[in-house]
């Protein structure tokens, strides 16, 4: 059974700070990792892709990925209240070959002002 | 571009009936994945259309089906349904050649099984 692993949270942290939000993942052939936000009562939304080891860095948000950990995290730097919201984890294993993506049941993030 | 678009947005029905869902992908987008998400199991994937053929399916019975069109818009319909098909239905739409799956969601549609 492939899974994909998140802390359900809630995850608190006050405004202006940095949120770490974590993901593991059983198959270790994964190829590329997703994070998505979703808002109560909204469809995800598509914030970062990474595919390669190590960080990749959008705005305040940086992904970082550890295959050999089987090991994804999203850092959010600067929080902002319009940052609280559920974070999904997404991992495809088939690349681009075949679209079903393997999620976690997400991370809740509460940003506090 | 006009983003992924699903109709109808709400749906109430009774055990026993059928439903068809709708989805118009992303212009130029050939591939679109629907998921169910559920509180309890989050989301799961149904399964995917790629110029018109079905490409892969998630582990749902049969009562869950789908096709898509030469215009790549897909439909999804579930048949004899069960209260346990009260969910969110989303489907995704992707380019289809990237390497790396990317997908967008449309804004998804409520289904309400009673």
């Amino acid at each position: 059974q492939k899974e994909v692993e998140q802390n359900s949270g809630p995850l608190s942290v006050p405004e202006g700070a940095i949120a770490s939000l974590n993901c593991t993942y059983s198959d270790r052939g994964s190829q590329s990792f997703f994070w998505y936000r979703q808002y109560s009562g909204k469809s995800p939304e598509l914030i970062m892709f990474i595919y390669s080891n190590g960080d990749k860095e959008d705005g305040r948000f940086t992904a970082q990925l550890n295959k050999a950990s089987q090991y994804v995290s999203l850092l959010i730097r600067d929080s902002q209240p319009s940052d609280s919201a559920t974070y999904l984890c997404a991992v495809s294993i088939y690349g681009g070959s075949q679209g079903n993506l393997i999620f976690g049941k997400g991370t809740k993030l509460s940003v506090k002002p | 571009k006009a983003g992924v678009t699903q109709t109808p947005r709400y749906l109430i029905k009774t055990r026993g009936q059928q439903v068809t869902l709708s989805c118009s992908p992303i212009s130029g987008h050939r591939s679109v994945s629907w998921y169910q998400q559920t509180p309890g199991q989050g989301l799961q994937f149904l399964f995917e259309y790629f110029s018109e053929t079905q490409r892969n399916k998630g582990n749902f019975p049969g009562r869950f089906s789908g096709r898509q069109f030469s215009n790549s818009r897909s439909e999804m319909n579930v048949s004899t349904l069960e209260l346990g098909d009260s969910a969110l239905y989303l489907c995704a739409s992707r380019a289809g050649g990237s390497s790396y799956n990317e997908q967008f969601f449309g804004p998804g549609t409520r289904l309400t099984v009673l």
